[in-house]
This record gives C-alpha cells, structure tokens and sequence, in this order.
C-alpha cells in the first residue's frame, strides 16, 4: 500500500519568514494530494491539494508544489503569521482499490513565534 | 449545509467493553470513511464505506468493524475493549471517495479504563 512520509516533525518560524514541509510518497499511481491543517483541539480542515496532472497550485500565502517523477510534494506558506500555528498533515490517494484510500503523514507542528 | 456530525463527542468505557461511534456525512456525499488519531500515530485509516459496501479496509484487528446506512449515516463499532483503543476517532465523507475534498467530523475522545 500507499506511504507517506513527513517532514520535518516540528518547525518553528518566526512571524514573518516562510516556512516549508515535505512528503515523499511511495505509489506512483498516486495523483490525488491535499494538505490539512489542524488546530489544537479540533477537526482536520483541508487548505490546498493539488492533483497529478498540477506541477504547483497557490492560494494567497499557500503553496504546494509536485514531483511526480521525485514522488514528493511540498506545503510552502510564506509571511507566516502566528495564527497559522497548528499541525500540517499531507496525504495521498491513488484511484484503485486499497489506494483510494487517503494515507496521511505523520504530521508537522508548526510553531510561529511572535 | 451542515458539516460531518459525529456523536458522542466523548466517552469512557471501561476495558473489555463494546462501543458504537455515529456519522453523519456532509448531504449528498456516499463516502465516509473512518480514521483513528493518536499523539504518536498520527491518522491511520480504518475503513470506507461507499454506497453502503465497506470498500477499504485499513490495517486493525476484527474487533472494529462498521456499516453504512442507506442515508449514507455510518457507525463504527469496537468489541472488546483494549486500554490502547483510547483516541480520537475521526469520520470524513467526501462525494464519491475520489480526488474530491474530503470534510472531517469533529470527532469522538474515547477514552479507555
């Protein structure tokens, strides 16, 4: 099946400055990618995905770009601000059978500092 | 439109014990499936039902196990409760289980004693 792998486990930024988190994945039929951000006691709320056929997708401060050919993908948020301060999980489904399922990372805490 | 409901949002239940978790998906969306979430985990997958049909399965022991109803509603049960069941268990629905989004409940906190 599908893995994901995350990092880094934790990062801190100060306000400001960019702040950048990498996933490799293992299946190359794979093409479907969001990224969630959780904040402390609460539910996983997507901010971006991008899918297969999409080397980079922006939205404002957030960008996540892919290598298909490197298997990875990355989350980038630029001028961080302190409400952004949370746990980042990337995931992967692929379309067929056990792959359609979302396996996620290990997840990133993200800690921007005043 | 309402968001994924999940109930309980919290419960103990004591080790050997049996529990059932409630979700109800996003209006119009065949796809829930259900995650376990702990502090060294991460989120793991347990199971999809699509349509009514477990579709996927995730790598847990028989003791979980879940259903969906004709109102794309899902539960998902736990026999025999173990201390290391204690965690957030999380639903999601999304409109077929494809590379569209998917919406998470809030969760439930169950906690094991």
């Amino acid at each position: 099946g599908e893995n994901v792998e995350q990092h880094p486990s934790t990062l801190s930024v100060q306000e400001g400055d960019s702040a950048v988190i990498k996933c490799t994945y293992s299946d190359s039929a794979s093409n479907y990618f969001p990224w969630y951000k959780q904040e402390l006691g609460k539910r996983p709320q997507l901010i971006i995905d991008i899918r297969s056929n999409v080397g980079e997708k922006k939205d404002q401060r957030i960008a996540v770009t892919l290598n298909k050919t490197a298997k990875h993908f990355s989350l980038h948020i630029t001028e961080t601000q302190p409400e952004d301060s949370a746990v980042y999980f990337c995931a992967a489904r692929g379309l067929q059978g056990s792959a359609r399922q979302l396996t996620f990372g290990s997840g990133t805490q993200l800690t921007v500092l005043p | 439109k309402a968001g994924v409901t999940q109930t309980p949002r919290y419960l103990i239940k004591t080790r050997g014990q049996q529990v059932t978790l409630s979700c109800s998906p996003i209006s119009g969306h065949r796809s829930v499936s259900w995650y376990q979430q702990t502090p060294g985990q991460g989120l793991q997958f347990l199971f999809e039902y699509f349509s009514e049909t477990q579709r996927n399965k995730g790598n847990f022991p028989g003791r979980f196990s879940g259903r969906q109803f004709s109102n794309s509603r899902s539960e998902m049960n736990v026999s025999t409760l173990e201390l290391g069941d204690s965690a957030l268990y999380l639903c999601a629905s999304s409109l077929d289980g494809g590379n569209t989004e998917a919406f998470f409940g809030q969760g439930t906190r169950l906690t094991v004693v």
